[in-house]
């Protein structure tokens, strides 16, 4: 059985930085991409970037550039996303997902709520 | 960039069929895949590949494209699927990679 475990909620200040994981299971880590999806309050989803677990090489959406890092830990199984210089904006629940290739997302994490606020 | 239009809402009664479209650039060239999120709980991919239906996901639930637009179509509505849909495809236009998604279509079952 293919699992993505996401790491908890987390509460962050304005201008901070915020690493939430996600740990997979049932299926090989370096197959298939790993993305990450954000949902504000109320909001669509919203396609952050992704990363390719087999040479480590992410790719981030425009809106996100610069302030996103995706990274992965092939020892572990564990994918990262990291997200700076926060802002109330920001508050959202944030997703990791994965599928073969360049087709669906056929699994997703719990999701991890973080909390911007001072 | 590019955008994938949904309608906000769509209504239907129990036992009858909802449309929700997806409307993009050419479908013909790029696959649409299509979720479902009930409140609380994380997306499930419903329909990949414009018209197919992972395991779990029920014949009345069926997806078809045509020019530059997606339709999930579900038959035989019940309260269960009051949902929000998402389409969702890959950007093959730029250079690298990048996916979108459609804005959402909250489904109601009146």
């Amino acid at each position: 059985e293919v699992q993505l475990v996401q790491s908890g909620a987390e509460l962050k200040k304005p201008g901070a930085t915020v690493k939430i994981s996600c740990k997979v299971s049932g299926y090989t880590f370096t197959d298939q991409y790993m993305h990450w999806v954000q949902q504000a309050p109320g909001k669509g989803l919203e396609w952050m970037g992704l990363v390719d677990p087999e040479d480590g090489e992410a790719v981030s959406a425009e809106k996100f550039q610069g302030r996103v890092s995706i990274t992965v830990d092939t020892s572990t199984d564990t994918a990262f996303m990291e997200l700076s210089s926060l802002r109330s904006e920001d508050t959202a629940i944030y997703y990791c997902a994965t599928g073969v290739g360049t087709g669906s997302f056929d699994y997703w994490g719990q999701g991890t709520l973080v909390t911007v606020s001072s | 960039s590019y955008v994938l239009t949904q309608p906000p809402s769509v209504s239907v009664a129990p036992g009858k069929t909802a449309s929700i479209t997806c409307g993009g650039n050419n479908f013909a060239t790029e696959s649409v895949h299509w979720y479902q999120q009930k409140p609380g709980q994380a997306p499930v991919l419903v329909v990949y590949y414009d018209n197919a239906r992972p395991s779990g996901i029920p014949e009345r639930v069926s997806g078809s494209t045509s020019g530059n637009t997606a339709t999930l179509t579900i038959s035989r509505v019940e309260a269960g699927d009051e949902a929000d849909y998402y389409c969702q495809v890959w950007d093959t236009r730029r250079s690298h990679h990048a996916v979108v998604f459609g804005g959402g279509t909250k489904l109601t079952v009146l």
